[in-house]
């Protein structure tokens, strides 16, 4: 089976850079997709990594290494609309639909 | 707008009734989604189609029933639910190619209470 585990809360200051960890259990996966949801509001896609290494995205960077079972969501210039909850993703190899989820990292960014 | 709708966006019902949870995309996408949020849980996926076609049912209970009728429309038919059932039902959509992401665009959701 599969499993993600990601920090259950994270708080960091404006300006600031967080690391968001997720570390899986899986047998295979296609790549780790991670999205980010607001209260209230619908999750939205941020980015993907089907090989290892950083892929980079404006302020948003994501990591992947698949000899750790290992990455991380990288946000940089943190600003207070960055406060949402954010999801680790794997797209199991046995299925060309399904993701599994994380339960989700709460991001607090303070003034 | 992420290009999918879902309605209606809050639900509360009793335990002894039948109502119906609508999803649309406009995106062209080929296959479509129910998962169900709870609070402090990953979201879990309940049904896929692609193209009209349902390809995964993640053991779901049968007072939960899915409907595809066409792949731009999925609908969620309740009934006799249960107080454990009440969370955010989110719909989804995602163009489904080989190699590619499979970036999965939400709806806003409906939340659901029942009584």
């Amino acid at each position: 089976g599969q499993s993600l585990e990601q920090p259950s809360e994270v708080t960091a200051v404006e300006g600031a850079i967080v690391q968001i960890n997720c570390t899986y259990q899986t047998s295979g996966f296609y790549g780790l997709s991670w999205y980010q949801q607001h209260d209230g509001g619908a999750p939205t896609f941020l980015s993907y990594n089907a090989l290892d290494g950083l892929e980079e995205t404006g302020r948003f960077s994501s990591f992947l290494s698949r000899s750790d079972s290992y990455g991380y969501l990288l946000l940089q210039e943190l600003q207070m609309k960055d406060s949402a909850s954010y999801f680790c993703a794997v797209r199991p190899e046995d299925s060309s639909y399904k993701l599994i989820f994380g339960s989700g990292t709460r991001l607090l960014v303070r003034p | 707008e992420t290009g999918v709708t879902q309605t209606p966006r809050h639900l509360v019902m009793g335990m002894t009734n039948k109502k119906s949870l609508k999803c649309e995309q406009h995106l062209g996408h080929n296959a479509m989604y129910w998962y169900k949020q709870s609070a402090k849980k990953p979201l879990e996926l309940m049904f896929v189609y692609n193209f009209k076609e349902q390809t995964e049912n993640n053991s779901v209970p049968s007072r939960f029933s899915p409907e595809c009728p066409n792949s731009s429309h999925l609908f969620l038919h309740l009934h006799t639910l249960q107080p454990e059932d009440s969370a955010l039902y989110l719909c989804a959509s995602s163009q489904v190619t080989e190699g590619r992401t499979n970036e999965q665009f939400f709806g806003p959701g409906t939340r659901l209470t029942v009584l």
